[in-house]
Parts: structure tokens; C-alpha cells; sequence
């Protein structure tokens, strides 16, 4: 079975902190993403990464970075966070490159409030 | 801008009767569309897909029906469960986009009493 872990479940910061969201996959997995889930929103794209080191925008990246410094693991970061960024952060990862409609599994997500 | 746009938002049934869920699209580039569950506190798993050179797929009590002209697909559960009870979202890919990245419609909370 794959396994998604993300680091946090909960996650309470201050506005203009610091933010880092870990991912790891278990499976040996290419393509790694970062989505925020909101209520009627359903889950936007910020980022998403198909190798080691390498990284691509999603549909709302901007006040976000990731880090992907070995392929297991995949990071979001909030360089300085605010409280419109206050969300369910979903992780997930798929296959390989070569098959566009890899399913794509999903960890448990964190839930980040900013105060 | 969603690029699909998911219909109701939520809805309620009874055990034993049919949930059907809407979605729409605009982009015809998209040609990979998968729902995906999600119970609460659980990430989404991929539940059903289908491509559009079908115009059905059935897996168990679930079925995607898909109408290419119109650009709209539907997810139907049969015989609804209370197990059923869930957040499910469509979604839609471009086969060309190596990199597998899906739009997800807005989502819908089914809730199956018992």
C-alpha cells in the first residue's frame, strides 16, 4: 500500500511566521503536489514537483515555496505566513512521468491556522 | 476560475436510493476525469475514472456517465450506503500534461440516512 505521511495533523502559527509542512511517500513515487483545500473550493494546485530538485507552479503558488532535496520527501514552506493562508493542506504523490493518469494518493492532510 | 465546476454542493438520501453528482467542463483538451472520495479526517482516494472514448464505466454501485458533446460527466451511487457518506470531488487532466495535474471541481457532501 502507498503511504503519504504528512508531518503535522494540527498546526497553530502567527501571522508573519515561518511555516514548513513536511510530506514523505513511502513508494518510490516520481510527482509529488501540494494542494489547499477550502470549503467551496474544492483542492487548488500550489506546487508540485516531478524529480529530485526540480518544481513547478501549480494555480496558486504565490506566498508559497517547496523544497524537494530527496525524492521521498516533498516540503511546503510559508515564508511569512498570513491568515488568508489559514487551510487544509493536503499532500500527495503519484507514479511516474510517463502515465498522466497515475492515480494520485493523498495524505491525511494538515489543517494550518494562522491567528 | 474552477475549470470544472462540481453541482450540488450537497445532498442528502436515504439508504438504498441514488446519489447522483454533476460536474461540467469547458476545456476540451481534457480528456482524464476521476472522482475521488474523501471521509472525513482521511486524505481523497481515487474512487472511479474514466476517459471519454466511453460513454459509461461501472465499478460495484458506482458509475460515471459521460456526455462528450455536452462536456458533463456525472458520478451515480446506487443503492447508497450510509458508508457512502462522504466529501466527493470530480476532477479533470489533460493527457498531454505529463505531469498529471488535475483540476478539481468545488465538491459535494453526501450524507446516506439510515
Amino acid at each position: 500500500d502507498v503511504k503519504v505521511t504528512q508531518s503535522s495533523r494540527y498546526l497553530v502559527k502567527r501571522t508573519g511566521e515561518k511555516v514548513f509542512l513536511e510530506c514523505v511517500q513511502d513508494m518510490d513515487h516520481e510527482n509529488m503536489f501540494w494542494y489547499r483545500q477550502d470549503p467551496g473550493l474544492g483542492l487548488r494546485l500550489i506546487y508540485f514537483s516531478y524529480d529530485v530538485k526540480m518544481k513547478e507552479k501549480g494555480d496558486i503558488p504565490e506566498g508559497y515555496s517547496v523544497s524537494r532535496e530527496k525524492k521521498e520527501r516533498f516540503s511546503l514552506i510559508l515564508e511569512s505566513a498570513s491568515t488568508n493562508q489559514t487551510s487544509m493542506y493536503l499532500c500527495a504523490s503519484s507514479l511516474s512521468l510517463t502515465a498522466p493518469t497515475d492515480t494520485q494518493y493523498f495524505g491525511p492532510g494538515t489543517r494550518l491556522t494562522v491567528l | 476560475q474552477q475549470q470544472v465546476k462540481q453541482s450540488p454542493q450537497s445532498l442528502i438520501v436515504q439508504k438504498g436510493g441514488i446519489s447522483i453528482i454533476n460536474c461540467a467542463y469547458e476545456n476540451t483538451a481534457f480528456d482524464y476525469f476521476p472522482w475521488y472520495q474523501q471521509f472525513p479526517g482521511k486524505g481523497p482516494a481515487l474512487l472511479i475514472a474514466i476517459r471519454p472514448d466511453v460513454s459509461e464505466k461501472k465499478e460495484g454501485r458506482f458509475t460515471i456517465s459521460f456526455n462528450k458533446s455536452a462536456k458533463q460527466f456525472s458520478l451515480h451511487i446506487m443503492d447508497s450506503q450510509p458508508g457512502d457518506s462522504a466529501t466527493y470531488f470530480c476532477a479533470a487532466s489533460r493527457g498531454t500534461d505529463s505531469w498529471g495535474k488535475l483540476q478539481f471541481g468545488a465538491g459535494t457532501q453526501v450524507v446516506v440516512t439510515p
